[in-house]
């Protein structure tokens, strides 16, 4: 258990839909950024937070947006879901060290 | 921005060999490498991380190089074992405040 939490594990949810995925980072963990990994592919940034203010963008489509809240959850939202949109979505977490550490992901599945 | 390559997409070995995973990264910058294992579903879990001031650190049968100069990595496994078979992702940072950036991903398999 890496101590980062991330719900939902699974959602499924038609194309056009919003959708909104959580996450916890491990306690007193300050950084928190969202990773997209689609069937086949490698672990794409998204987008960096840390403590509360985003601080790297990454390939994050302007469909997609994410906050991180003064009790240092975050959350991704993906609206107007496509088919591509599918995959596994992690959030991962750092505190004062280098390591980062991820969560179980939350699988995503438009049809 | 950074940039990683990871060489090669997939390597087969037999049981009790050795496996070499190499990447490259662009960004001089970059001082934190760390190695990541995701099997099949599952979340991608650290085995074995190098800073830019260290050349080589070993853990077990893990090793991981580093040279600055040629901005290069490498991730060497011994005594290949079945349930090392995964999906090795290696990265780099530029430190603690920023993100990390990883490359394409090696899936290994160890045959027995």
């Amino acid at each position: 258990d890496s101590g980062v939490t991330q719900t939902p594990k699974h959602l499924i949810t038609a194309t056009g839909q919003r959708v909104t995925l959580r996450c916890s980072p491990r306690s007193g963990d300050l950084s928190v950024y969202w990773y997209q990994q689609s069937l086949d592919q490698g672990l794409q940034f998204l987008i960096q937070y840390y403590n509360g203010e985003e601080r790297a963008k990454g390939n994050i489509l302007e469909r997609f947006s994410a906050q991180q809240f003064p009790d240092l959850h975050s959350e991704l939202n993906l609206s107007s879901l496509e088919l591509g949109d599918s995959a596994l979505y992690f959030c991962a977490s750092r505190g004062s060290g280098n390591t980062i550490y991820f969560g179980e992901g939350s699988w995503l599945t438009v049809v | 921005g950074e940039n990683v390559e990871q060489h090669p997409s997939t390597l087969s070995v037999q049981e009790g060999d050795s496996a070499v995973i190499k990447c490259t990264y662009s960004d001089s910058a970059s001082n934190y490498f760390p190695w990541y294992k995701q099997e099949l579903g599952k979340r991608p879990q650290l085995i074995i991380d190098i800073r830019s001031n260290v050349g080589e650190k070993k853990d077990q049968r893990i090793a991981v190089t580093l040279n600055k100069t040629a901005k290069h990595f490498s991730l060497h496994i011994t005594e290949t074992q079945p349930e090392d078979s995964a999906v090795y992702f290696c990265a780099a940072s530029r430190g603690a405040a920023d993100k990390l950036v990883f490359g394409a991903g090696t899936i290994l398999r160890v045959k027995s």
